[in-house]
């Protein structure tokens, strides 16, 4: 069972429809979550962390669930600009402060017109 | 100007060459990484150093060393290239804070062994 696992899509969405990704993660030990994004042929770059109350920044919505270890994705109202892949980062640490930081392989959403 | 870059951006090389990447940062972090990006396998790590004295293997660290010359500079270098190099490579920066780890990028360099 990979660690981090993401449905790698593509989801092909409309312009202003509303889309979710599910990450799930194997490692209970796991401490902290990411969503990152990474356009085509470019490097990834965080979008939001993830907290276990939940978190939301503009149209994005992010929430954690421990007892199920996965995480979410919501993306409101998606515009030509959010077509990109969505990775699901989760930080496990190691011992003392070393960390590290397991990525899944991506879902890659494409918004339509 | 970016924060993290790296040099080249793309290489054409071919089997058994030695091959050098290099990644330099203006960020001021202590952590830098290499990893490399497959289809299909998404983002692996290759080493970490967590400060210029400090280097350690990835999960992916065969055939591939490293050499962190300074704060700002973190090099890795294939010895001996192999077709199945071939990949994205992508060079981060981190400042940890006690509490979370979050990585920059560095553009990428599209190494190709032929």
């Amino acid at each position: 069972r990979k660690e981090v696992e993401q449905d790698p899509g593509p989801f092909n969405v409309p312009e202003g429809a509303t889309v979710a990704f599910n990450c799930t993660y194997s490692n209970s030990a796991s401490q902290s979550f990411f969503w990152y994004r990474q356009d085509c042929r470019k490097e990834p770059k965080l979008l939001m962390s993830v907290y276990s109350s939940g978190n939301e920044d503009g149209r994005f919505t992010a929430q954690l669930n421990r007892a199920s270890q996965y995480i979410s994705l919501l993306i409101r109202d998606s515009k030509l600009s959010d077509s990109a892949t969505y990775l699901c980062v989760v930080n496990m640490r190691d011992t003392g402060t070393a960390s590290k930081l397991t990525f899944g392989t991506g879902t890659r959403l494409q918004v339509t017109l | 100007d970016a924060d993290v870059t790296q040099t080249p951006r793309n290489r054409i090389t071919k089997t058994g060459k030695r091959i050098m990447l290099e990644c330099s940062q203006t960020k001021g972090h202590d952590r830098m990484y290499w990893y490399r990006q497959d289809p299909g396998l998404g983002l692996r790590l290759i080493y970490y150093s967590f400060d210029v004295k400090d280097i350690n293997k990835g999960e992916i660290s065969d055939g591939y060393s490293v050499s962190r010359q300074a704060q700002a500079k973190f090099s890795l270098s294939l010895e001996s290239a192999i077709p199945n190099q071939t990949a994205l490579y992508f060079c981060a920066t981190s400042d940890w804070t006690g509490e979370t780890d979050t990585q920059y990028f560095g553009p990428g360099t599209r190494l190709t062994v032929l």
